[in-house]
């Protein structure tokens, strides 16, 4: 079974500064991850997947993450923050059969400070 | 604009009472998803379809049933609704329902139960 933990259900950065946003994955079997983002009232639009060629994953917006399997964690970066930036981010896993769910974690509110 | 529509948009009613939630997918999708997100479950896969079957299921209940016609659109039906049910409920799309499928999530329904 696969599980997933956000931690910080809320971050705050100031525009312009680092943006990291944590995620460690639980899988018996090598995962998938994924990054999605909510804006308010929409709904879910995919950030970057990792899907297990290059271990370093880049995405919209300018946001990457990197697979480290010693650590079982995705983390979501981007080195410059955007007041577009604020939104909910989430970050799921998949893996084993081709039944499998996708599991998504809790979420992650990003907040941007002029 | 994700290509995913959900109707309605909002929907309010009693408890006891049936709904049904309607989606469509991108042109060319084959597989439908639907989830629930709540504050308190956050975003919770309920069930999944592809080209017509039931492929994958997760935390649905009982009282609520989905299918996906041939046309590809897919309904949630929700019935005895109960205050709990209030939630907002996302349709997603993917071309063939792989593990590493790009999902596109619709806006969303949002279910208020009075």
């Amino acid at each position: 079974a696969q599980s997933v933990t956000q931690l910080g259900s809320h971050v705050s950065v100031s525009e312009g500064a680092l943006v990291l946003l944590r995620c460690n994955y639980s899988s018996s079997v090598p995962p998938y991850l994924f990054w999605y983002v909510q804006y308010p009232n929409q709904g879910l639009q995919l950030l970057l997947k990792y899907t297990s060629a290059a271990t370093l994953v880049k995405g919209i917006n300018g946001f990457e993450a990197e697979f480290k399997k010693s650590e079982t964690s995705f983390h979501l970066t981007k080195p410059s923050a955007h007041m577009s930036d604020a939104a909910e981010y989430f970050c799921a896993v998949s893996g084993g059969s081709r039944d499998d769910k996708i599991i998504f974690g809790k979420g992650t509110r990003l907040h941007i400070l002029p | 604009d994700s290509g995913v529509t959900q109707t309605p948009k909002h929907l309010i009613t009693a408890t006891g009472q049936r709904v049904t939630l309607r989606c469509s997918p991108r042109s060319g999708d084959l597989s439908v998803y639907w989830y629930q997100q709540s504050l308190d479950q956050g975003l919770q896969f309920l069930i999944q379809y592809y080209n017509g079957e039931e492929r994958a299921k997760g935390n649905i209940l009982e009282r609520f049933s989905a299918q996906q016609f041939p046309d590809l659109h897919s309904e949630l039906n929700l019935s005895s609704l109960e205050l709990g049910d209030s939630a907002l409920y996302f349709c997603a799309s993917s071309v063939v329902g792989a593990r590493t499928d790009t999902q596109y999530f619709g806006p969303g329904t949002r279910l208020t139960v009075l």
